[in-house]
């Protein structure tokens, strides 16, 4: 079935410092791929999403791109804060799937040290 | 517009109870999901609801788990009698219609098995 792999956590980095974590997945189909964040003590919110090959989601200065040569959606961040700290979830969605449901990665924590 | 509404946040319980959990989704939305969020893991779905219909609950344990949504509207997930493996976070999602663009989260009903 369709799963995602994300890089292993806990992650942890100064105030400013480039960011990058990995997410790779296996789906039957073409899925859409997404990442959650979850901050401490609130729900999943969307962070930013890609529909297709080759499409670069952004948002609050993260960006992945959809890359399906290599069944891949990074997320990077060129000079993370302190507010940052949370935990991303990459996750993906089979538009092959009639129930359209989300399968999530594992979780990476991330902590930003001022 | 008002989020998704979960409660109660905390529930604290010895195993072999039961246990209810009770999700109101944001107004109008069509799609209402559980997730099952273990710690250290990303979010699984336990079952999905197209107004009150069941679209997809083929990881819902139904030997001791049950999900109802009366009226289309909010939805209450039960579990009898709870195993020390249920200790989770149980989430609810909405979203206007079959798809994951429009997913809002609640933040989640902690449950401990004792």
């Amino acid at each position: 079935g369709d799963s995602v792999t994300q890089m292993e956590g806990p992650v942890t980095l100064s105030e400013e410092a480039f960011l990058t974590i990995n997410c790779t997945y296996t789906a039957t189909g073409y899925p859409s791929l997404f990442w959650y964040v979850q901050y401490p003590g609130e729900g999943l919110q969307l962070l930013l999403k890609a529909t297709k090959a080759d499409d670069k989601g952004s948002n609050k200065g993260f960006e992945a791109t959809y890359r399906k040569e290599t069944t891949s959606f990074h997320l990077e961040k060129g000079s993370v804060q302190v507010s940052d700290s949370a935990v991303y979830f990459c996750a993906l969605s089979d538009k092959g799937q009639g129930a359209q449901k989300l399968v999530f990665g594992q979780g990476t924590r991330l902590t930003i040290n001022p | 517009e008002a989020g998704v509404a979960q409660s109660p946040r905390y529930k604290i319980i010895e195993k072999r109870q039961s246990v209810a959990f009770w999700c109101n989704p944001i107004s109008g939305h069509a799609t209402l999901y559980w997730y099952q969020q273990i710690l250290g893991q990303g979010p699984k779905l336990l079952i999905q609801f197209q107004n009150n219909g069941v679209v997809d609950d083929s990881q819902l344990p139904k030997d001791r788990f049950s999900a109802e949504r009366l009226k289309g509207v909010d939805s209450t997930l039960k579990i009898q009698p709870a195993k020390l493996e249920d200790s989770a976070v149980y989430l609810c999602a909405s979203s206007s219609q079959i798809g994951t663009d429009g997913y809002t989260f609640g933040s989640g009903t902690r449950l401990t098995v004792v």
